[in-house]
């Protein structure tokens, strides 16, 4: 059975700290791995990665995978009171057929 | 540009009941899918549809059905619900198959069972 797992859970931060999440997987034939952002409602889409190694950034966030240990982490620096959300990551695997695989979020809270 | 819209956004539903959660998406989407999210849970996949006329279970189909006549469209049938069916449930949509390409999501119906 696939798997997801990300940690922590939960993390509360003040405002200007620098956080990093973590998600590892256990998935056959690995496609994708994908970050979303959760505030009150819809997921919103952060990152996709792919490749081991290379670096995807988008202002203050960045997201590396790591293909050989089988994780993601997903950085944010400088954090803001509206970094504060769920941090859902999915990873698509399997061959023809669809499959995605979701761990069950970090909820991030940044204090001003 | 919508983008997916779902209907309603709050649902109170009596046990045995049936209900039909709407989606509807513009952004010409051939994939499409049906998620519950439970609180402290990640997402799980209920259907999914690759195309109009085309629909496939994913992890948790029981009590579920859907359809595919349009590709715009893509609703999900309760028959007799259930406390159990007590959830969120999120609507997405993408271009190529979604363990590839990013979903786009509704912003949920939020439904409880009593």
């Amino acid at each position: 059975e696939d798997k997801v797992v990300q940690s922590p859970l939960s993390l509360v931060v003040h405002e200007g700290d620098t956080v990093t999440l973590n998600c590892s997987y256990e998935v056959t034939n690995f496609r994708s791995l994908l970050w979303y952002k959760q505030e009150k409602k819809a997921p919103t889409f952060l990152f996709m990665l792919t490749s081991s190694g290379i670096e995807k950034k988008s202002g203050r966030l960045s997201s590396i995978l790591d293909k050989k240990e089988l994780f993601s982490i997903l950085n944010i620096t400088a954090t803001q009171t509206g970094d504060s959300a769920v941090y859902l990551c999915a990873v698509g695997s399997g061959g023809s057929n669809y499959k995605l695989t979701f761990g069950k979020g970090t909820l991030l809270t940044v204090n001003p | 540009n919508a983008g997916v819209t779902q209907t309603p956004k709050f649902r109170i539903l009596k046990i045995g009941q049936s209900m039909t959660l709407q989606c509807t998406q513009d952004m010409n989407h051939n994939y499409m899918y049906w998620y519950r999210q439970d609180p402290g849970m990640g997402l799980k996949l209920i259907y999914y549809s690759v195309g109009a006329g085309i629909t496939d279970k994913g992890e948790v189909p029981n009590g579920y059905n859907v359809s595919r006549s349009t590709t715009e469209d893509f609703p999900l049938r309760l028959e007799l619900a259930a406390p159990s069916q007590t959830s969120v449930y999120f609507c997405a949509s993408s271009w190529q198959t979604g363990n590839n390409s990013p979903l786009h999501f509704g912003n949920g119906t939020r439904l409880t069972v009593t």
